[in-house]
């Protein structure tokens, strides 16, 4: 069975500050990918990233930095110089090669105080 | 382009009334979602259809929900008769046909859905 594990419910920062949001999965499959959403104040889901799992290069966009390790099966999501507007939910999914399912984390409130 | 575009937004409703939910997928996927997301249990799938067929749909709470997709345009979550527990955030989402990128699902805006 698939599963991920986002243990952060709730990270507050001030603005400017380095955070790190983290996620765990475990899944049996060896074909998979895993991937982050974004859910601001407004509602909508928003795409982050996707990361297939024969490719465990770090990957950076702007302020955003993801780090995948598959020894410690984490895929783990850097913010650096964090702005107000990085307030939201994030969500951590896998999908595996055995259905078209993805599996969701619980997600993480991120507030960022000015 | 258009993303996945959902209505209505927002929809208040009595207990006992029919509430339909409606789904415009990206032009071009070929596989489309629906979610539920409410506090207590986080984002669930209820069903998915690949080329307007139902796949799986193991994740419809019980026989008040139904969800079709008569074309690859289109497709509906009906809810006959809703109660108060229904209420939470119903999001569709759809993946791109055949592309290497079609693990991701992009999601519509979601329908804010209140039953009194």
């Amino acid at each position: 069975a698939q599963k991920v594990t986002q243990a952060q419910t709730e990270i507050s920062v001030v603005e400017k500050e380095d955070v790190t949001l983290d996620c765990v999965y475990e899944t049996r499959d060896t074909t998979y990918y895993l991937f982050w959403y974004k859910q601001p104040p407004s509602g909508e889901l928003v795409f982050l990233i996707r990361r297939n799992s024969f490719d465990e290069q770090n990957e950076i966009s702007g302020r955003y930095s993801w780090n995948f390790q598959k020894s410690t099966s984490s895929f783990n999501f850097t913010i650096t110089a964090s702005q107000v507007v990085d307030s939201a939910v994030y969500f951590c999914a896998l999908h595996t090669g055995a259905n078209s399912k993805l599996t969701f984390g619980k997600g993480i409130t991120l507030s960022v105080r000015p | 382009d258009a993303g996945v575009i959902q209505s209505p937004r927002h929809e208040v409703t009595e207990m006992g009334q029919e509430v339909t939910l409606r789904c415009k997928p990206i032009s071009g996927h070929n596989s489309l979602f629906w979610y539920r997301q409410t506090m207590m249990r986080g984002l669930e799938l209820l069903i998915y259809f690949n080329n307007n067929v139902p796949i799986d749909d193991s994740g419809m709470p019980e026989d008040r929900f139904s969800a079709k997709m008569p074309n690859a345009s289109f497709s509906t979550l009906k809810i006959q008769p809703s109660e108060p527990r229904d209420s939470a955030v119903y999001f569709c989402a759809s993946t791109p046909r055949g592309t290497h990128t079609q693990e991701t699902q992009y999601f519509g805006p979601g329908t804010r859905l209140l039953v009194l």
